[in-house]
Order: C-alpha cells, then structure tokens, then sequence
C-alpha cells in the first residue's frame, strides 16, 4: 500500500549544527505522487513547510531543502544550520492529484540546543 | 497566514455517549477532511468532505462516524456511540478551490477522552 517511513526521533542537535531527516515513501496506487513537509511547533497547528509535486525537482522554505528521488523513492528533509526556533514535529507526507487525502509519516520530534 | 480553528481542545467523554467535534475552516475553503492521531501513532486520513457530500473516507471511518457542514458553518465531525478506541487527538484540515487541493491547511486538533 501508500505509505511514508521517517526517521524516528526525538532527533537533537545544537544550534548552528546540519540536519537531515530521512523520509522514504511507497506509492503502489498513486502515479504521480506529490510529496510534502510539514512542521508542527509546539502549540500551533500543523503547517505546510514546503512541496514538490514533480520527481527530481527541490522544494525549499526557511531554509530547509527536500528533493524528490524517484530513484530511491526519498524526500528527505536538510537544513545547512538549525536554530534554536526549528525545534517541532516534522511529519513527511505524500500525496496525490487523485485522492483527496494525504498520508503521513509519524513525526519526527527535533529539539534544537542554545 | 490562513488558520482553521477547532473547539473544543479538549473533550472528555464516557463511553457510549455522543460527541461532536467542531471546526472553522478558512472562509474561503471548499475542501474539508478529518485526521485521527492516536498517541505515539501517525496521523491517519479518515474522510474528506466537499459540496455537501462525503468524497473519500478510510476504514478508520466507522459507521459510528458522520460528518457534516450545514450552511457553511462549522464542519463537524460526529461520533455516536463513542468507543474507547476513539480516544484520540482529531485534526481537521481545509483545503482552497484552487491550486493543489493536497495543500491542506490543519487546525491545532481537538484530544477527545472516552472514558
């Protein structure tokens, strides 16, 4: 079936620092899937990160970057260096132009250190 | 940016009475779902709702389960009898007319107790 596979967190790591959070995805009934990121801080609703809906196109937003490989059938989510404000749930997502639905991963919790 | 508002926060229930989750979705949205999250779990579709009808729904959505929006006011998302197993965090999400319809945008979820 449709599904999406993240790094289990809580992920930590210090300000300044780089971070990937991986994200793999299985789109058996979806053709051309639309993969997203979305960020949930702490007391606020989920929200859309960034989006790509073409295969081998990069997504960014505040300084975060996700590529779509349909090769390896990746979308993993990196950014240069955290601040202390990115901490959050970060949940990967796949979507489709044909279904009015999006399927989530479980959300991987980041704590970045002052 | 655009906020969908759900009510209550927090609902605590005994079992087999019914429930009624509330959302204000953005005004000018016309695409309207429901997610379950239950704790330590991924957040898992279960309907999506649109000009008055129900398009899709999961196997999540039981017969106990019934969603509605009458007269553009809130969408609801009702639940009778409840069940234990209902017991989760419950988020609804809009979606504009225009553009990518899996852009969703979600509110801060309502936790629903059934005790």
């Amino acid at each position: 079936g449709d599904s999406v596979t993240q790094t289990e967190g809580p992920v930590t790591v210090s300000e300044s620092e780089s971070l990937i959070i991986n994200c793999t995805y299985s789109a058996t009934s979806i053709a051309y899937p639309n993969l997203f990121w979305y960020v949930r801080y702490p007391g606020e609703g989920l929200q859309l990160l960034l989006k790509v809906i073409t295969a081998g196109q990069k997504g960014s937003s505040r300084g975060f970057e996700a590529t779509y490989n349909k090769e390896t059938t990746s979308f993993h989510l990196q950014k240069a260096s955290v601040q202390e404000s990115d901490s959050a749930v970060y949940y990967c997502a796949l979507g489709s132009t044909n279904a009015y639905k999006v399927i989530f991963g479980k959300g991987t919790h980041l704590h970045v250190l002052p | 940016g655009p906020k969908v508002l759900q009510i209550p926060s927090h609902q605590i229930i005994d079992m087999g009475q019914m429930v009624t989750l509330n959302c204000d979705p953005v005004s000018n949205h016309l695409y309207f779902y429901w997610y379950k999250q239950i704790l330590g779990q991924q957040m898992e579709f279960l309907v999506n709702f649109y000009n008055g009808k129900v398009m899709e729904k999961s196997k999540l959505f039981k017969d106990q389960f019934s969603v509605e929006r009458p007269d553009g006011s809130y969408f609801t998302l009702k639940i009778q009898p409840t069940a234990l197993e209902d017991s989760a965090v419950y988020f609804c999400a809009s979606s504009p007319p225009t553009g990518s319809y899996a852009e969703q945008f979600f509110g801060p979820g309502t936790r629903l107790t059934v005790l």
